[in-house]
């Protein structure tokens, strides 16, 4: 059974600081993995997408590396602002899927200060 | 501007009574899937469909029903026989069931139920 692992559960850095966050899932065989941002009371939006040929995806200030041999992958937040508070989740389509299910794991609070 | 609009925002019911949330997207997408969100747990699929008239359970199925009667519209019943309703509802698109097409996700729907 696929699961997916956040680790931390929450993360507070100073403005500016570059920051990892952490994604870990138990079986390789998946398609793609999926990086989503929700705000507060709000619906999940899509940052990026990795699919399992591929190493990583950079959009902007993040970049999310995938190696799905050690079933891992990374956020990585450049220069850190106020506005990138949220939660951070993660998603794997498993390899045993045909269609849109995703496991997604519990999240990553992000809180930066100013 | 596209997206996928849920109403309401917050939803209050008594124990007993079915509630149907609304989801509609005007992206032209044909797959359409319903979440559910609890703290400190990822997202669980309920139902999800591939095409009108088609849908399938997903992991939480049990005490909710669907219909896709049209492609835009993807509404989600909440019976009386959930035994644990109150949670955050989000549903989702992506173009197609396509393993690489990403969801985009609405604002969700807060349902309390006392």
């Amino acid at each position: 059974k696929q699961e997916v692992t956040q680790i931390p559960a929450a993360l507070s850095v100073p403005e500016g600081e570059n920051l990892v966050l952490n994604c870990s899932f138990t079986d390789s065989a998946i398609y793609n993995l999926q990086w989503f941002r929700q705000d507060p009371g709000k619906g999940l939006t899509s940052l990026l997408l990795i699919q399992s040929s591929q190493r990583e995806q950079t959009s902007g200030r993040l970049n999310a590396s995938l190696d799905k041999s050690s079933g891992r992958s990374t956020l990585y937040i450049a220069a850190s602002q106020p506005g990138d508070s949220a939660t951070y989740l993660c998603a794997v389509r498993h390899g045993s899927s045909n269609t849109g299910k995703l496991i997604f794991g519990q999240g990553t609070t992000l809180q930066v200060k100013p | 501007d596209g997206g996928i609009t849920q109403s309401p925002k917050y939803l209050f019911r008594k124990e007993g009574q079915n509630v149907t949330l609304s989801c509609e997207q005007n992206l032209n997408h044909d797959a359409m899937y319903w979440y559910r969100q609890d703290p400190g747990q990822g997202l669980r699929l309920i139902y999800y469909s591939q095409i009108v008239n088609d849908f399938q359970k997903g992991d939480i199925a049990e005490g909710y029903s669907v219909s896709r009667e049209k492609k835009e519209s993807f509404p989600l019943t909440v019976t009386s026989a959930q035994k644990n309703p109150t949670a955050f509802y989000l549903c989702a698109s992506s173009v197609d069931r396509a393993i690489n097409s990403p969801l985009h996700f609405g604002n969700g729907t807060r349902l309390t139920v006392t």
